[in-house]
């Protein structure tokens, strides 16, 4: 079973909400991704955790937060949020070892919507 | 540094017809692996096919293949008798070892047509 899980689909928020997101993977992978893609460009790395723990921040605002409460579950907390942070957020995750078994694996993703 | 290229925007082909989806990279790194995704408009990242930089055979799933030209830096997915359901955005995407950044071209919006 290959399958990421994130919630909510869609989320419309105010600039002044506080609001998280959330994934779920049951594949036993101990690395879990947070992406951001803009329409018709590639997704863009924000998070890496491997082992529970931050491993890559590529300079992201601190208005993203990420939290990994365990293995199976990655959480994005947003909180004053601008309309430029509208996007599509993907998150992945993936075994870590040998490259051969490290294909990261999507979840459906959550649309956001600031205003 | 590590760059994808994907120099087709857009592709269309008729419903059947085999489809090439070009892919060139650099890296200076020996060990890295190549990856093809599938994103619908639902917005999924779907994995496709992966080729590891020793494998000395393409590889193969189903209908998609990967042409691994390793002298050439390319790796090119091919979808053999292409459907309807294969209209999509494709991403090519590259991994070094011991890297976990994954780095994505700008993808090929491929399109079937009955």
């Amino acid at each position: 079973d290959t399958e990421v899980t994130q919630t909510p689909k869609h989320l419309v928020m105010g600039m002044t909400n506080k609001k998280s997101l959330k994934c779920e993977q049951h594949m036993g992978h101990r690395a879990m991704y947070w992406y951001k893609q803009k329409a018709k460009k590639p997704p863009e790395l924000m998070f890496v955790y491997s082992y529970e723990k931050l491993s890559i921040n590529e300079s992201v605002p601190s208005r993203f937060s990420p939290e990994c409460p365990n293995s199976s579950l990655l959480n994005l907390h947003l909180h004053a949020l601008q309309p430029e942070d509208s996007a599509l957020y993907l998150c992945a995750s993936s075994q870590v070892g040998r490259l051969a078994v490290e294909t990261q694996y999507f979840g459906p993703g959550t649309r956001l919507l600031v205003l | 540094a590590q760059k994808i290229t994907q120099t087709q925007p857009g592709m269309f082909v008729q419903e059947k017809e085999a489809v090439t989806l070009d892919c060139t990279y650099d890296t200076s790194d020996p060990s890295y692996g190549l990856f093809w995704y599938k994103q619908p408009s639902s917005g999924e990242m779907i994995f496709l096919i992966y080729q590891g930089s020793y494998d000395q055979q393409n590889a193969t799933e189903g209908r998609y293949s990967l042409n691994f030209q390793k002298a050439r830096k390319s790796a090119n997915l091919v979808i053999s008798a292409s459907q309807l359901g294969d209209s999509a955005m494709y991403f090519c995407a590259m991994r070094t070892q011991g890297a976990q950044k994954l780095v994505f071209g700008q993808g090929t919006r491929l399109t079937i047509n009955p």
